[in-house]
């Protein structure tokens, strides 16, 4: 079976403090694909990103960078410069790859509060 | 434009009343998927198809049932509703095994008194 953890619930920061939100798998696949998704207050779920358990590499997008590494089985999300318009929930989710590719689990969630 | 429609979005109903949360998209997903969304829960997949016909439980099925005759609908249908069923569904279509996107509905919001 497959899981995701995400252990922060909460976040609260001020705007402009750079905060990282983490996110632990468990898979027994080797091929797989992890998510983030942003559920801002108004509900919509916003695609973010998508990881391929073969590339490790790093990714920027402007604020948003995040770190997968297969050997702590982690996918962590930091945004910089935290605005208040990154106010939202987020999810870190993972599907298998294979003949099961249509499981997705996503994680609990953690809702950041961003201050002005 | 390419979507994902839910309806209805906001449902209120009683124990027992039958009802159908239809699904469509309009982007010839073959894959398409259930979710409900509670606090603290998180995301929990209720079914998922991957064809036309093809169906499977993903990890909260019970109460639920789905049916997937044509390509671009996937209803959600709860035949006997309970309370434990209020929460926010969402439908979901996804492009091709290897794609990583799901493209999501905008929610159905379900309360059943």
């Amino acid at each position: 079976a497959q899981k995701v953890t995400q252990a922060q619930t909460e976040i609260s920061v001020v705007e402009k403090e750079d905060v990282t939100l983490d996110c632990v798998y468990e898979t027994r696949d080797t091929t797989y694909y992890l998510f983030w998704y942003k559920q801002p207050p108004s509900g919509e779920l916003v695609f973010l990103i998508r990881r391929n358990s073969f590339d490790e590499q790093n990714e920027i997008s402007g604020r948003y960078s995040w770190n997968f590494q297969k050997s702590t089985s982690s996918f962590n999300f930091t945004i910089t410069a935290s605005q208040v318009v990154d106010s939202a929930v987020y999810f870190c989710a993972l599907r298998a790859g294979g003949t099961s590719y249509g499981k997705l689990t996503f994680g609990q969630g953690t809702i950041l509060t961003v201050h002005p | 434009e390419a979507q994902v429609t839910q309806n209805p979005r906001y449902l209120i109903t009683v124990t027992g009343k039958k009802l159908t949360v239809t699904c469509s998209q309009n982007m010839n997903h073959e894959y398409m998927s259930w979710y409900r969304q509670d606090p603290g829960l998180g995301l929990r997949q209720i079914y998922y198809s991957m064809n036309v016909e093809v169906t499977d439980k993903g990890d909260v099925p019970e109460g639920y049932k789905v049916s997937r005759k044509e390509k671009r609908n996937f209803p959600l249908i709860l035949e006997s509703p309970s309370p434990n069923q209020t929460s926010l569904y969402f439908c979901a279509s996804l492009g091709g095994k290897n794609t990583g996107e799901l493209f999501f509905g905008e929610g159905s919001r379900l309360t059943v008194l």
